[in-house]
């Protein structure tokens, strides 16, 4: 079992929809929880720092629930340039970043 | 500020050569990790590297792949000899802080093709 599950979608969303990404990991003694942003063909980069409280940046909103072993983002009021695909990623507590393989979202005019 | 530097962007060559992947992390980081992303398995660490001491190299697929960092602004990436299953994007990335950090700065990958 990988230790990052995302559904790989693709979500098709029009424009200025309300749109959600679920994803689970297995081990419970995880530390960190992160969304990265990979555009395509380009390099993963850090969209948001998830804590245990909840957190907003703008649009997206991203929660942890820790008994359930499972990491949300919600994008509201989409925009065409949030097409793109979202990687959970999850740290113990050493050096490396376990990456999920990713959930696709196309929004469409 | 530059960011990660890696090259060659595309490397396409032929099955059994051997094939160098470079980095350059962000001046002042001291963790460097490689990674190699496929459609089928997605993005794996490969291994990584802090202070230049190679810390975990337990997702090196095999004996032909080896990474060094001579020093705190070099490392790179070598398969000899190479296989068609090879053939994915290779990214480097680098962080600072305590255990790496938290924040991996990517750089743009290589795109390696081997027929």
């Amino acid at each position: 079992r990988k230790e990052v599950e995302q559904d790989p979608g693709p979500f098709n969303v029009p424009e200025g929809a309300t749109v959600a990404f679920n994803c689970t990991y297995s081990n419970s003694a995880s530390q960190s929880f992160f969304w990265y942003r990979q555009d395509c063909r380009k390099e993963p980069k850090l969209l948001m720092s998830v804590y245990s409280s909840g957190n907003e940046d703008g649009r997206f909103t991203a929660q942890l629930n820790r008994a359930s072993q499972y990491i949300s983002l919600l994008i509201r009021d989409s925009k065409l340039s949030d097409s793109a695909t979202y990687l959970c990623v999850v740290k113990g507590s050493g050096y490396a970043l376990n990456f999920g393989k990713g959930t696709s979202l196309l929004v469409t005019p | 500020d530059a960011g990660v530097i890696q090259s060659p962007r595309h490397e396409v060559t032929e099955m059994g050569q051997e094939v160098t992947l470079r980095c350059k992390p962000i001046s002042g980081h001291n963790s460097l990790f490689w990674y190699r992303q496929t459609m089928m398995r997605g993005l794996e660490l490969l291994i990584y590297f802090n202070n230049n001491v190679p810390i975990d190299d337990s997702g090196m697929p095999e004996d032909r792949f080896s990474a060094k960092m001579p020093n705190a602004s070099f490392s790179t990436l070598k398969i000899q000899p190479s296989e068609p299953r090879d053939s994915a994007v290779y990214f480097c990335a680098s962080s600072h802080g305590g255990f790496g950090g938290n924040e991996q700065f990517f750089g743009p990958g290589t795109r390696l093709t081997v027929l």
